[in-house]
């Protein structure tokens, strides 16, 4: 069975401070697919990355970092210098191998509260 | 990114009546749509995969007869609640599948819906 653990569940920071968030996952399969997702205050969840678990690259994008570590079973996502915009409540979530209509598993989420 | 609408985005019923969401991929088509539902401060489960036409596949332990699923179109699915009761009460939200190309899948989210049974 599949499972993804966000242990942090509340994260307080103050802006332009780096804040981490945790995502630790389980799997049989292979070959599967790692997201972050985020979701505002009010409004939907906005996908922010996909990783497949053959691509080990960490990926940069703008103040966003993710840091995927097969060897630990680890998909951590790095702000830097946080700005009150970041506040939400943030999912890592894990799917199956492509090719077949792939559920998500998600995280229980961290909520993530930037302030000046 | 694709977008997906969710209609209603609140909805307010009588316990006993029924009540559907729809949910649209607007930008791309999506064979594949989910149906999640959220409670207070855990995390979205997963209650149901529509296969546009075919029959829906439900997570264990969810009530097909309770929550019907059609997949009618490419770009619509559609979730009815029958006979809602109270602990129905909660908040609904869709995704679709978007294939892209190899390895490049992806599930977008509407904004949910909210329902409150009386």
């Amino acid at each position: 069975a599949q499972k993804v653990t966000q242990a942090q569940t509340e994260i307080s920071v103050v802006e332009k401070e780096d804040v981490t968030l945790d995502c630790v996952y389980e799997t049989r399969d292979t070959t599967y697919y790692l997201f972050w997702y985020k979701k505002p205050p009010s409004g939907e969840l906005v996908f922010l990355i996909r990783r497949n678990s053959f691509d080990e690259q960490n990926e940069i994008s703008g103040r966003y970092s993710w840091n995927f570590q097969k060897s630990t079973s680890s998909f951590n996502f790095t702000i830097t210098a946080s700005q009150v915009v970041d506040s939400a409540v943030y999912f890592c979530a894990l799917s199956e191998a492509p090719g077949t209509a792939s559920k998500l598993t998600f995280g229980t989420g961290t909520r993530l509260q930037v302030t000046l | 990114g694709a977008v997906v609408s969710q209609h209603p985005s609140w909805v307010i019923c009588k316990s006993g009546t029924s009540v559907k969401i729809e949910c649209r991929s607007l930008d791309f088509q999506a064979t594949t749509m989910f149906w999640y539902r959220q409670f207070p401060k855990q995390s979205l489960m997963l209650m149901a995969t529509s296969n546009e036409g075919s029959k829906a596949t439900y997570e264990q332990g969810v009530e097909k007869d309770k929550f019907l699923i059609n997949h009618a179109s490419l770009t619509l699915s559609t979730l009815t609640v029958t006979s809602a009761h109270p602990e129905d009460s909660s908040f609904y939200i869709c995704s679709a599948r978007d294939p892209g190309t190899l390895y490049q899948e992806t599930q977008y989210f509407g904004p949910g819906t909210r329902l409150l049974v009386l």
